[in-house]
């Protein structure tokens, strides 16, 4: 089975840099990804790893220890309009899958105050 | 830039009654995704379909729902008998193709009220 942990909310203030943890257990580790889900939209696609390491795009970084089932999303620089949920979620080639399925962990709400 | 989009954005059924989400994945995306995320809960995998056929399907995905690639553009989830614990916002996804670093693109999505 899968099962991936998050902290359920964080605050932060403006500017600041703010670190969402990620751990994950699968049978079959294909892939994580943190998405952004603004209150009642759609998720929005961040990033994506899959080999160890960091992976920068902008204001926004995302690591990843495969040995060690964690990944963290930090965020540079924050803004108001980075209030939201952010979600962990793993790609599992789990047995008889075909292993392109998002399994998604409960979300990180961050609010960001001024 | 292509998107993903879902009619209609909010549904209103009975108990009992069949609905049919509709969505419309991004043009020469070749996988297709439902998701479904109760309210304040994570985000769920129901199925996915590629080449049409289901290629994978969640637990959750039980007989009382099915999929369907109707047309070229569409991409349909039915519900055949909606309960209370089907109220939920489902979201469409899709993907180009099978490279790993291929990202899905969620729809809007539709959120479904069972009275």
């Amino acid at each position: 089975g899968q099962n991936i942990d998050q902290p359920t909310e964080m605050t932060a203030t403006e500017g600041a840099i703010v670190q969402i943890n990620c751990t994950y257990q699968t049978s079959g580790f294909n892939g994580l990804f943190w998405y952004q889900q603004h209150a009642g939209e759609a998720p929005t696609f961040l990033s994506y790893n899959v080999l160890d390491g960091l992976e920068e795009k902008g204001r926004f970084s995302s690591f990843l220890s495969r040995s060690k089932g964690y990944s963290y999303l930090l965020l540079k620089e924050l803004q108001m309009k980075d209030s939201a949920s952010y979600l962990c979620a793993v790609r599992d080639m789990g047995a008889g899958q075909a292993g392109t399925a998002l399994i998604f962990g409960k979300g990180t709400t961050l609010s960001v105050s001024s | 830039e292509p998107e993903v989009t879902q009619t209609p954005s909010h549904q209103v059924t009975q108990m009992g009654q069949e609905v049919i989400l509709r969505c419309v994945p991004i043009s020469n995306h070749l996988y297709f995704y439902w998701y479904r995320q109760i309210l304040g809960q994570k985000v769920e995998f129901l199925v996915s379909f590629y080449n049409n056929e289901i290629s994978e399907k969640s637990e959750i995905f039980d007989d009382q729902f099915s999929v369907e690639r109707p047309d070229g553009s569409n991409f349909t989830l039915k519900i055949r008998s909606t309960k209370l614990e089907d109220s939920a916002m489902y979201f469409c996804a899709s993907k180009p193709g099978q490279v790993l670093t291929d990202t899905q693109y969620f729809g809007p999505g539709t959120r479904l009220t069972v009275l």
